[in-house]
């Protein structure tokens, strides 16, 4: 199993751009999340998918949007990027959203100027 | 809504014991994780208390006391790769009533020789 994969690991925006930031996994979880972490901040939740076509806002969700076509993939895209979204994403995934084992993908550092 | 409060940085010696404590505030209780973090690299799980008492896991051990919205993680016979930032987090039910997981601000652990 490769677990949970994200690409990029590291990209560079300017402001205004939009992107996709992709994360898959291969372990059949229903559950899947992203995660902004930020020096001192610790990691904040910006949306989650309990299931394909299922998803929820996080405590920071503007500025961001998701989509859960698929039980695998669950992208994050950035409508129009701001420096304020410099930042590590992380996605995780776990079989449900009862389980309190949640794994997490190896981040994607990602930069606005 | 939830908070969880964790102290920001802890210091202690090589073969020594530490403690990091978490308190938190939460609608609903669903359990007490912990997940500790290397800078550069990804989240992962150590332990998890839904019950009161004390889980043990090799050098690792996690408290919780329910009624005192308390826990705690202890590292025993600390070495050099502990170093590292500890989390704790817990699962709360939003308005939607599913579980997402929220994590503390994390405590910083130097290991000194």
């Amino acid at each position: 199993n490769a677990g949970v994969t994200q690409t990029p690991k590291f990209q560079v925006l300017k402001t205004g751009q939009s992107m996709t930031l992709q994360c898959a996994q291969d372990m059949n979880h229903e559950y899947m999340s992203w995660y902004r972490q930020d020096p001192g901040m610790g990691l904040r939740l910006i949306h989650y998918s309990v299931g394909a076509g299922i998803t929820d806002q996080g405590e920071v969700p503007n500025g961001y949007n998701v989509s859960r076509s698929t039980t695998e993939d669950f992208p994050l895209r950035l409508l129009s990027a701001a420096p304020s979204q410099t930042s590590v994403y992380f996605c995780a995934s776990s079989y449900s959203d009862s389980d309190y084992e949640q794994y997490f993908g190896p981040g994607t550092r990602l930069t606005v100027t | 809504g939830q908070s969880l409060e964790q102290p920001s940085e802890v210091t202690a010696v090589e073969g020594a014991i530490v403690q990091i404590n978490c308190t938190y505030q939460t609608s609903g209780f669903y359990g007490l994780s912990w997940y500790q973090q290397h800078d550069g690299g990804a989240p992962t799980f150590l332990s998890y208390n839904a019950l009161d008492g004390l889980e043990e896991t090799g050098r690792f051990s996690s408290f919780l006391s329910r009624s005192d919205s308390y826990g705690y993680l202890l590292l025993q016979e600390l070495q050099m790769k502990d170093s590292a930032s500890y989390f704790c987090a817990v699962r709360d039910p939003k308005d939607t009533g599913r579980r997402a997981l929220t994590f503390g601000s994390g405590t910083r652990l130097q290991v000194q020789p």
